[in-house]
């Protein structure tokens, strides 16, 4: 099955610097790439995804990047807020029906 | 629409007691998940369900049961509850049609149980 691994575990910025979370998967036929947010006690929230025929996509201050030879994807944010202090996980899907495999997470701090 | 919603938000549990956690989605997804998510280990899926009258097992489903009679509600199921349960259980819900699909996962607010 689809193996995905994420780093870092977590993460610390400045106020206004930019954040990069850094995800590799397994599965050559995966074609779906989404980013989720948690913010403390609560369920994860879907922020931004990318299809595999797509090399980038952009959303204000968030951005996406996948290599599909290399078999990797991140995501890029910038300008960070303290707002953007949540947890953050990457996942894949397979093709066909596949079920989503999450990444174990990074634990993003944005220091004022 | 509520979206997702799951019940109870807490729980304490002895162990060998048995519960049921509540979850019904109200935006007429198809698919539906259970997860279980434990510190620095991300998200597990423990059972999922394509439709009404059909489930899967997921990642991890050994000490749990599932049921989908239908389209809104998936109630998971822990009989002889153990320790190793200790978790915070999230429902999802999204809607697949084909591979060109975004298939967004809407999740609820969660179930913090502790088995003692």
């Amino acid at each position: 099955g689809e193996n995905v691994e994420q780093h870092p575990s977590t993460l610390s910025v400045q106020e206004g610097d930019s954040a990069v979370i850094k995800c590799t998967y397994s599965d050559s036929a995966s074609n779906y790439f989404p980013w989720y947010k948690q913010e403390l006690g609560k369920g994860p929230q879907l922020i931004i995804d990318i299809r595999s025929n797509v090399g980038e996509k952009k959303d204000q201050r968030i951005a996406v990047t996948l290599n599909k030879t290399a078999k990797h994807f991140s995501l890029h944010i910038t300008e960070t807020q303290p707002e953007d202090s949540a947890v953050y996980f990457c996942a894949a899907r397979g093709g066909g029906y596949q079920k989503v495999t999450f990444g174990i997470g990074t634990k993003l701090q944005v220091i004022p | 629409n509520a979206g997702v919603t799951q019940t109870p938000k807490f729980r304490i549990l002895k162990i060998g007691q048995s519960m049921t956690l509540q979850c019904t989605q109200d935006m007429n997804h198809n698919y539906m998940y259970w997860y279980r998510q434990d510190p620095g280990m991300g998200l597990k899926l423990i059972y999922y369900s394509v439709g009404a009258g059909i489930t899967d097992k997921g990642e991890v489903p050994n000490g749990y049961n599932v049921s989908r009679s239908t389209t809104e509600d998936f109630p998971l199921r822990l009989e002889l509850a153990a320790p190793s349960q200790t978790s915070v259980y999230f429902c999802a819900s999204s809607y697949w049609r084909s591979e060109t699909s975004t298939d967004t996962q809407y999740f609820g607010p969660g179930t913090r149980l502790t088995v003692l």
